[in-house]
């Protein structure tokens, strides 16, 4: 059965820092992807970035990065420069190719970041 | 402007009742899903529809109903509600075709469910 973990509920950056949150996910699949997903403080889900397990290579967009270390089955969501604007809670979402069709992603608790000015 | 519209935002509801959430959409997706935000709890996935089909339902309760009247179209019907029905429920869609699962989803605002 899939699964999504992030530990951190919370966590903070200084304006202009780097801030990381992690993510690890349990799957028997070979072939899936991690999504990552930026909720609004009006609710609004906004796509961020994905990783898909067959590519080596670690996925950027924008300010926007991941570390995807597959072998310990945990990725890591990097967003460079942060901005006060980039406070929001921040999902980790597991989608296995295998079970075409459902569109079906498995979502983590989230983590709250917040961004000091 | 939204792509994805949600009505209505709030909706308040007393036990036992009977209530229709509504989702369309305007990116020209052919797959739509339903996914639901309990207090304390992650999203969790309720269905996905692909060409107003039934690709995957992981909802237990057959109180909850979706309606695919047009191809942009995914309502979402609850009967007989519970307290613990109160959550956010949010529609999604993606260009999914046949054959292509599990695409970069795009979701609505939600609809925020009370039920007293």
């Amino acid at each position: 059965a899939q699964r999504v973990t992030q530990v951190q509920p919370t966590g903070s950056s200084q304006w202009g820092e780097e801030v990381t949150l992690d993510c690890s996910y349990e799957t028997s699949e070979y072939f899936y992807r991690i999504f990552w997903y930026r909720q609004l403080f009006s609710g609004e889900m906004v796509f961020l970035i994905y990783q898909p397990s067959f590519d080596t290579q670690n996925q950027r967009s924008g300010r926007y990065s991941v570390v995807f270390q597959k072998s310990f089955k945990s990725i890591s969501l990097v967003i460079s420069a942060s901005q006060p604007e980039d406070s929001g809670t921040y999902f980790c979402a597991l989608s296995e190719l295998y079970n075409t069709n459902t569109g079906k992603l498995t979502f983590g608790d989230g983590t709250v970041l917040t961004v000091k000015p | 402007d939204p792509k994805i519209i949600q009505k209505p935002k709030y909706l308040v509801a007393v036990t036992g009742s009977e209530k229709i959430l509504i989702c369309e959409q305007y990116l020209g997706h052919n797959a739509m899903y339903w996914y639901r935000q309990s207090a304390k709890k992650p999203l969790e996935f309720m269905f996905s529809y692909s060409y107003q089909k039934l690709m995957d339902n992981q909802t237990a309760s057959s109180r909850f109903q979706p309606q695919s009247s047009k191809k942009n179209h995914l309502d979402l019907q609850i009967t007989a509600l519970k307290p613990d029905d109160s959550a956010t429920y949010f529609c999604a869609s993606s260009q999914g075709d046949r054959g292509v699962a599990n695409e970069r989803l795009f979701f609505g605002h939600g609809t925020k469910l009370s039920v007293l």
